[in-house]
C-alpha cells in the first residue's frame, strides 16, 4: 500500500495524558501537513513539514501542541496534556512538492479525550 | 468573510441528473484549487485539481474556474446515489507553504 498511513487509528486519552499521533507520507513524498477536524466543522491546517524542518505553523495552538519530521520514521503530531476539545479527527496529507501540487489524505486517527 | 465559502446544503438531486457544486474564495492571489469528497466518517478523498481558468474533465467531473469572479464549481454528471457525501472546496492561497484552506463543505445527496 504506497498511500498515506496513520496511526493508531483511534486513540482514546484520559485528560491530562499525552497523545501522539503518527504519519507515513506517501511513497516519493517529503511534505507532510496536518490538519484536523472538530466535530461538525471544517478541516483546519495546523502545521507543515518538510524532512527534519517545521515550514509553517501558523495553525497550531501556541501550547501544547507540536510536531516533528525526523530524517528518519514517520512524522508526529504530540498533544501534551489533552484536555476534552482536543477530542477531533487529526488528518495528516502528504505531496510531492508544494505548489500546484496535491494533496493525498491518510485515514486519520480519531483522538477521544475522556 | 470566510476565506473559501461553501453553501452548506443538503443539495439533492435525483440520480442521472448533474449536481452542481459552487464555492468562492476571498483571496485573489490564490493559485490552485482542489475538490475532495469525505464519506462520513472517512478521510477526504482528492476528486478535481484545477489552477488554470476554464473547464477540466475528468469522467464524470467537471471543475470550473473563474479567478476573476474569485469562483470554482464542480459538476456531477450523471449522478449516482454512491456520490452522495460531503464536497470540499479547497483553496491554495498565495503563501506558497502549501497548506490548504477549506470550505464548510456541501453535502449531496442522489435519491434513487
Amino acid at each position: 500500500n504506497a498511500g498515506v498511513m496513520q496511526n493508531p487509528r483511534h486513540l482514546v486519552r484520559r485528560r491530562g495524558q499525552e497523545a501522539r499521533l503518527r504519519c507515513s507520507p506517501m511513497k516519493g513524498h517529503s511534505h507532510v501537513y496536518w490538519y484536523r477536524q472538530l466535530p461538525e466543522e471544517g478541516l483546519k491546517f495546523m502545521v507543515y513539514l518538510q524532512k527534519e524542518n517545521i515550514i509553517d505553523e501558523s495553525g497550531m495552538p501556541k501550547e501544547r501542541f507540536s510536531a516533528e519530521f525526523p530524517k528518519e520514521g514517520p512524522s508526529i503530531l504530540r498533544i501534551q496534556q489533552v484536555v476534552r476539545g482536543d477530542s477531533a479527527a487529526y488528518f495528516c496529507a502528504s505531496s510531492q512538492g508544494t505548489v500546484l501540487q496535491e494533496q493525498y489524505f491518510g485515514p486519520g486517527t480519531r483522538l477521544t479525550v475522556t | 468573510q470566510k476565506e473559501v465559502e461553501q453553501n452548506s446544503g443538503p443539495l439533492s438531486v435525483p440520480e442521472g441528473a448533474i449536481a452542481s457544486l459552487n464555492c468562492t474564495y476571498s483571496d485573489r492571489g490564490s493559485q490552485s484549487f482542489f475538490w475532495y469528497r469525505q464519506y462520513s466518517g472517512k478521510s477526504p478523498e482528492l476528486i478535481m485539481f484545477i489552477y488554470s481558468n476554464g473547464d477540466k474533465e475528468d469522467g464524470r467531473f467537471t471543475a470550473q474556474l473563474n479567478k476573476a469572479s474569485q469562483y470554482v464549481s464542480l459538476l456531477i454528471r450523471d449522478s449516482q446515489p454512491s456520490d452522495s457525501a460531503t464536497y470540499l472546496c479547497a483553496v491554495n492561497p498565495p503563501s506558497n507553504t502549501g497548506k490548504l484552506i477549506f470550505g464548510q463543505g456541501t453535502t449531496l445527496q442522489v435519491k434513487p
